[in-house]
């Protein structure tokens, strides 16, 4: 079946441009997860939904990040006013719920920003 | 804060070769350490441990836990240069008995298996 789509896979940035990135969950998951991964590091947590309820957004690097789901499926990830520091691949992850499928997390491909 | 260290950070071996990872941890409410293997880009899921001693298999990787000494291992036999790729470990945040997957990833090890 179809597993987790972002979009797009490539964005180059100008510094100080607006960039929104998009993420289509497996169909029934209601956890959805954001992470930022720098070159050589691990991926790192930035926020969870929980079908359409931001419930943890501890993550977020700064004000000029925000995410939404607004109808519990598809979500996007949008940073103002992008700064080299947020040059990274931008991985969102969806799973069920449930106390242990929750940890089975289905990854996309994620996106590659580079801001210049 | 939760932590997860990943040793060694590389590694290059040769075709059919066996490898160790090692993946050390410090969590709060520690419920289970998870594998994944990252190839390209997406992260693919390979194991979940929750049970120390116990270990988990499927065909040439297996992993296993310690929960007193805080540490999981990944093995690989008889490597491919398939299995090239990132291992990540993570194990899941838990507060006040709520823990709805997010995952504090150590650092990765990169494998590179040579023909």
């Amino acid at each position: 079946g179809a597993g987790v789509s972002q979009s797009p896979r490539y964005k180059v940035a100008k510094r100080g441009q607006d960039v929104a990135l998009r993420c289509d969950p497996i169909s029934g998951h209601v956890s959805l997860f954001w992470y930022q991964q720098a070159l050589g590091q691990g991926p790192e947590f930035l926020t969870y939904f929980q079908n359409e309820a931001q419930l943890d957004k501890s993550g977020l690097p700064s004000d000029r990040f925000f995410a939404e789901r607004p109808e519990g499926s598809v979500s996007t990830l949008k940073i103002q006013r992008t700064q080299q520091e947020d040059s990274a691949v931008y991985l969102c992850a969806s799973s069920l719920s449930g106390s242990t499928r929750v940890y089975e997390q289905y990854f996309g491909p994620g996106t590659r920003l580079t801001v210049t | 804060e939760d932590k997860v260290v990943q040793s060694p950070l590389s590694l290059v071996v040769h075709e059919g070769d066996t490898v160790t990872l090692n993946c050390s941890y410090e969590v709060t409410n520690f419920r289970s350490l998870l594998w994944y293997k990252q190839e390209k880009k997406a992260p693919t899921f390979l194991f979940m441990l929750t049970s120390s001693g116990i270990e988990k298999k499927s065909g040439r990787l297996s992993s296993i836990l310690d929960k007193k000494e805080l540490f999981s291992i990944l093995n690989i036999t008889a490597t491919q240069t398939g299995d090239s790729a990132v291992y990540l470990c993570a194990a899941p945040w838990s507060a006040g008995g709520t823990s709805y997957g997010k995952l504090t990833f150590g650092q990765g090890t990169i494998l590179t298996v040579h023909p």
